[in-house]
């Protein structure tokens, strides 16, 4: 089973407009981890966020993390047509070895 | 190399034939991972290994499956017996060590059983 869900699962907005993607999860975890997929091939890191962090910034992201709550979420914002892509939160849950994906949020961005 | 590199891009099979998928990691990265992933749909582990541990076989669907790894490098991932639900994409990564590490993704295998 998947250990972390996006919500929503699909999300269109216009160019300029801010985009926030949340992910739950199950289990505690070492860090959160978001990647970003286009065209249903290799997936590309955007950031991570251990889970002693409370929020983290990367250009035009933001990431947020609550650990009592087990969220996370993804704001991108001023968003370009280029930002399309599908979003998935990955998490390191302590006690296993390899990083568990969430089903992904379809974002579309039109120009 | 540079990247991460999955051969081959595509593969077309048949029902009941086996194929194999191989995976070139980034070169003194230590951990690699298989993933697979069905059209629409999230990342499903499959393995993971790392440097000579024994490898976490955890996620592997049924023992038609199965990956080998030599030393810190190539992977090649075999599926026997190939069904109609094994077509999905199947994508390979890396990162130098298990923990707060990025994982460099390849382009993946797309493959289709007919």
């Amino acid at each position: 089973s998947q250990q972390g869900e996006e919500d929503p699962q699909a999300l269109s907005i216009q160019e300029g407009e801010n985009a926030t993607m949340n992910c739950s999860y199950k289990t505690s975890i070492n860090n959160l981890q978001w990647y970003r997929q286009n065209s249903g091939r290799g997936l590309v890191h955007l950031i991570l966020i251990r889970s002693n962090e409370r929020e983290k910034h990367s250009g035009r992201l933001r990431v947020t993390l609550d650990t009592s709550k087990k969220s996370s979420s993804l704001l991108i914002t001023a968003s370009r047509a280029a930002d399309t892509a599908s979003y998935f939160c990955a998490t390191d849950p302590t006690g296993r070895r390899a990083l568990t994906f969430g089903s992904g949020t379809r974002l579309q961005v039109q120009p | 190399g540079a990247g991460v590199s999955q051969s081959p891009s595509n593969k077309v099979t048949e029902k009941g034939k086996d194929v194999e998928l191989r995976c070139d990691p980034i070169s003194g990265h230590t951990a690699l991972y298989w993933y697979r992933q069905r059209l629409g749909q999230g990342l499903e582990f499959l393995i993971y290994f790392q440097g000579n541990s024994a490898p976490d076989k955890s996620g592997l669907p049924s023992d038609r499956f199965s990956a080998e790894r030599t030393g810190e490098s190539v992977s090649t991932l075999t599926i026997q017996r190939t069904q109609q639900e094994d077509s999905a994409v199947y994508l390979c990564a890396s990162s130098l060590v298990r923990g707060d590490e990025k994982l460099f993704f390849g382009s993946g295998t797309q493959l289709s059983v007919l």
